[in-house]
């Protein structure tokens, strides 16, 4: 069935650092593609999207390049902020209705 | 716009009880999804609907039951609680599969679950 990897975390930065957290995944067909984030104590939200092979989805200075090629979807981000701290979750809606399939999330925590 | 709205926040229950996780969503969506999240595995899918009297199970569904009765409910019934349950629970909802597809899922604020 369809899956999604992440890399572990957690990943601990300087604010104004680059970041990237890796996300990989398989399925059938084409899927779309998504990261979704998640501050202390909340819900999960999305962050980006991408719906096809090359699309670039992007929001508050967080990008990601669906690669297909690759089976990629890494989370960058030129310069990082301390509010920026929280867990990443990339997912993926593919042919299997109704679903939508997580990955194991990854811890960012930004220091000051 | 309430979006999805989950009852109750915090709930502590003892090894055996039984109990409902209320799930409400004002948005007309069709799919409405139950998600477990535990630290190191993610969110893991224990049910899920694509409509009004349309249920399927997820990855974990062991000792949960749902029912769609309406568009807008979703609830989540655990039958007999045990401390392996003992979880974050989310629900969430989308306009269907074109909507899954480009949206993907609205969340829920979620409900703490402690079973002792």
């Amino acid at each position: 069935g369809d899956s999604v990897t992440q890399m572990e975390g957690p990943v601990t930065l300087s604010e104004e650092a680059f970041l990237t957290i890796n996300c990989t995944y398989t399925a059938t067909g084409y899927p779309s593609l998504f990261w979704y984030v998640q501050y202390p104590g909340e819900g999960l939200q999305l962050l980006l999207k991408a719906t096809k092979a090359d699309d670039k989805g992007s929001n508050k200075g967080f990008e990601a390049t669906y690669r297909k090629e690759t089976t990629s979807f890494h989370l960058e981000k030129g310069s990082v902020q301390v509010s920026d701290s929280a867990v990443y979750f990339c997912a993926l809606s593919g042919n299997q209705g109704g679903k939508l399939i997580f990955g194991q999330g990854t811890e960012l925590s930004v220091k000051p | 716009n309430a979006g999805v709205t989950q009852t109750p926040k915090f709930q502590v229950l003892k090894t055996g009880q039984s109990m409902t996780l209320q799930c409400a969503q004002d948005m007309n969506h069709e799919y409405m999804s139950w998600y477990r999240q535990d630290p190191g595995m993610g969110l893991r899918l224990i049910h899920y609907s694509v409509g009004a009297g349309i249920t399927d199970q997820g990855e974990v569904p062991n000792g949960y039951n749902v029912s769609r009765s309406t568009t807008e409910d979703f609830p989540l019934r655990l039958l007999s609680a045990a401390p392996s349950q003992t979880s974050v629970y989310f629900c969430a909802s989308s306009y269907g599969a074109g909507g899954l597809r480009d949206y993907g899922y609205t969340f829920g604020s979620g409900t703490r679950l402690t079973v002792v």
